[in-house]
């Protein structure tokens, strides 16, 4: 069975203090490892798809990179406007190419 | 402007009646999902559809129905069976048809059982 894990849970972070997200994952064959951002009250934001393990991708202050077993989602610089909740997401062989989910990582900047 | 919305924002409802959320999509998409979001959990899959007239149970499908009359719209309705219906419900969309690319969610909709 698929299974995504993230950690940590929740994470504190003094404005411009650069940290990591992680997010494991057991699958039988990756199809595509997503992470999406979401606001307290409102539906996930897409920010990342990855495929194959050594793909990087950026945007802003966000960099994501994949394994064979983990994905990070790296923040350097953060602003408070980062603050959310970060959400890692696998696709499954079965069920439509539909989403599992990890718990997710609450993420806190505070100035 | 394209997207998913979804309503009403907020839904509340007595113990033993039957609700329907709505669901519409203007990307033209094919694919449409319904997913149930708890504190502390992962989003869990309800429903999904590849294509019009057809739809699947997900993982935790008791209780609740769909149809998928139109490529557009994807509307889900909790019924009284359903035992623990206060949640925030999520629905996404996709390309479908096989293709690995990213979904899109709506912003949701907060049901509250009284």
């Amino acid at each position: 069975e698929d299974q995504v894990t993230q950690s940590p849970e929740a994470l504190r972070l003094q404005e411009g203090e650069s940290s990591s997200l992680n997010c494991s994952y057991t699958v039988s064959g990756l199809r595509g490892l997503f992470w999406y951002r979401q606001d307290p009250g409102k539906g996930p934001e897409f920010l990342f798809t990855l495929y194959s393990a050594g793909e990087e991708k950026e945007k802003e202050r966000l960099k994501a990179t994949l394994t064979k077993k983990e994905s990070f989602l790296h923040i350097t610089a953060p602003k408070p406007e980062d603050s959310a909740t970060y959400l890692c997401a696998v696709l499954r062989k079965d069920s439509g190419y539909a989403l599992n989910f990890g718990k997710g990582t609450s993420l806190l900047v505070t100035p | 402007d394209g997207g998913i919305t979804q309503s009403p924002k907020y839904l509340f409802r007595k113990e033993g009646q039957n609700v329907t959320l709505s669901c519409e999509q203007n990307l033209n998409h094919d694919a449409m999902y319904w997913y149930r979001q708890d504190p502390g959990q992962g989003l869990r899959l309800i429903y999904y559809s590849q294509i019009v007239n057809d739809f699947q149970k997900g993982d935790i499908a008791e209780g609740y129905s769909v149809s998928r009359e139109k490529k557009e719209s994807f509307p889900l309705t909790v019924t009284s069976a359903q035992k623990n219906p206060t949640a925030f419900y999520l629905c996404a969309s996709s390309i479908g048809l096989g293709k690995t690319d990213e979904q899109f969610f709506g912003p949701g909709t907060r049901l509250t059982v009284l």
